[in-house]
């Protein structure tokens, strides 16, 4: 079993509709929760960042972690055709980078 | 600022060539560290730095060589190319760790090995 998963895709919505991406994972140490938006061809950019359980909202994202399922999700309202990217989860038990844990990403088409 | 940049941006080798992929940042972060991703397989780290003359191990070391000599280039290089080495490789940094400071990626490098 893989520390993260994620469903990979593809997802296809149309314009305006609301997102919903999720994780799974299995290491109950983890605490330190991101999202990281890729572009095609580009580098991973942070998204959104969560310390512990409980929802994040920023803009028409949100994000929120259930540490007793052990699952998070990244929700996006009223999407948009630049919305389109794969959609990476990571997470972490500590506070170093290296010991980040990436998800394999979501590939998310938002259809005009 | 240019951020984080990585050189080339596509290379094709044949099995058993080396090469050094580049990496800068102009932010004076201490922290950098290269990953590959491939199909799957999210991201995974392959070496990191946490400043001039300090580097470490990640998840996937194998067949890499990294140094950092000064606090903007870490340049990764590959021995001996094999086709397992097929990938698209990304170089980031950051000044902190990750609860204070995001993590910057750059653009990536895609290799193949033939």
């Amino acid at each position: 079993q893989k520390e993260v998963e994620q469903d990979p895709g593809p997802l296809s919505v149309p314009e305006g509709a609301i997102v919903s991406l999720n994780c799974t994972y299995s290491n109950s140490a983890f605490q330190y929760f991101m999202w990281y938006r890729q572009y095609s061809r580009k580098g991973p950019e942070l998204l959104m960042y969560t310390y512990s359980s409980g929802n994040k909202e920023d803009g028409r994202f949100t994000a929120q972690v259930d540490k007793s399922s052990k699952y998070i999700s990244l929700f996006i309202r009223d999407s948009q055709p630049s919305d389109s990217a794969t959609y990476l989860c990571a997470m972490s038990a500590q506070t170093s980078y290296d010991k980040v844990i990436f998800g394999p990403g979501t590939s998310l088409s938002v259809i005009p | 600022n240019a951020g984080v940049t990585q050189t080339p941006k596509f290379q094709v080798l044949k099995t058993g060539q080396s090469m050094t992929l580049q990496c800068a940042q102009d932010m004076n972060h201490e922290y950098m560290s290269w990953y590959r991703q491939d199909p799957g397989m999210g991201l995974r780290l392959i070496h990191y730095s946490v400043g001039a003359g300090i580097t470490d191990q990640g998840e996937v070391p194998n067949g890499y060589n990294v140094s950092r000599s000064t606090t903007e280039d870490f340049p990764l290089r590959l021995l001996s190319a094999a086709p397992s080495q097929t990938s698209v490789y990304f170089c980031a940094s950051s000044s902190s760790g990750l609860h204070t400071d995001t993590q910057y990626f750059g653009p990536g490098t895609r290799l193949t090995v033939l």
